[in-house]
């Protein structure tokens, strides 16, 4: 099956800093999606990405597909510490593993 | 803001048997989603339902779960012989065609 590999699997990071996280594929996808979930709450979609090479922002969150449609990168720029949270990347439909966002005040 | 609705919230089930989680999924899309999520884990794909059937789904959608769109809003999954394991969150999602997917806050399945 279609596997997402997702990196890093977490992030300490001051309040501040930027932040950058990506997800490898070995295979092709259509759309490429970044999802962030708070604890106890369902996926909220943050940005979605249809064609190679599309670079979208949404506010502070910038999102890239990459030109081989096989992998994709999510920037958080000047964090703020309601940025903290599981952030997820998924290639319709599957989900990568996550990467674990802390933001020290 | 358009949802997606899941009921119940929380379900508890004894081992062996069946459950039924609800979702109303947003009244225009077309495709419907169920993920299931094991405490502190990553969102795993169960299956994708489009036009009246299962358009694909993961190895771990195997014959002890089944979906259905009984009505025109409704759409469910169905866990036969619950086992311990099963315990998750149980996400449903619904999404136009090629657009992002929009979840629901999630049905707690507990297995005693």
């Amino acid at each position: 099956g279609q596997q997402l590999n997702q990196s890093p699997q977490s992030m300490f990071i001051q309040e501040g800093e930027d932040v950058s996280m990506n997800c490898t594929s070995s295979s092709i996808f259509n759309t490429w999606l970044w999802y962030k979930q708070d604890p106890g709450e369902g996926p909220v979609l943050l940005i979605a990405l249809y064609k190679a090479g599309e670079l979208t922002s949404n506010g502070r969150l910038t999102a890239q597909f990459g030109i081989t449609r096989k992998d994709s990168f999510l920037n958080i720029s000047a964090s703020i510490p309601s940025d903290v949270g599981i952030y997820f990347c998924a290639g319709s439909p599957r989900f990568g593993a996550g990467t674990r966002l802390t933001v020290k005040p | 803001e358009p949802e997606v609705t899941q009921t119940p919230s929380h379900q508890v089930t004894q081992m062996g048997q069946e459950v039924i989680l609800r979702c109303v999924p947003i009244s225009n899309h077309l495709y419907f989603y169920w993920y299931r999520q094991i405490l502190g884990q990553k969102v795993e794909f169960l299956v994708s339902f489009y036009n009246n059937e299962i358009s694909e789904k993961s190895e771990i959608f195997d014959d002890q779960f089944s979906v259905e769109r009984p009505d025109g809003s409704n759409f469910t999954l169905k866990i036969r012989s619950t086992k311990l394991e099963d315990s998750a969150m149980y996400f449903c999602a619904s999404s136009e065609p090629g657009g992002g997917y929009t979840f629901g806050s999630g049905t707690r399945l507990t297995v005693v």
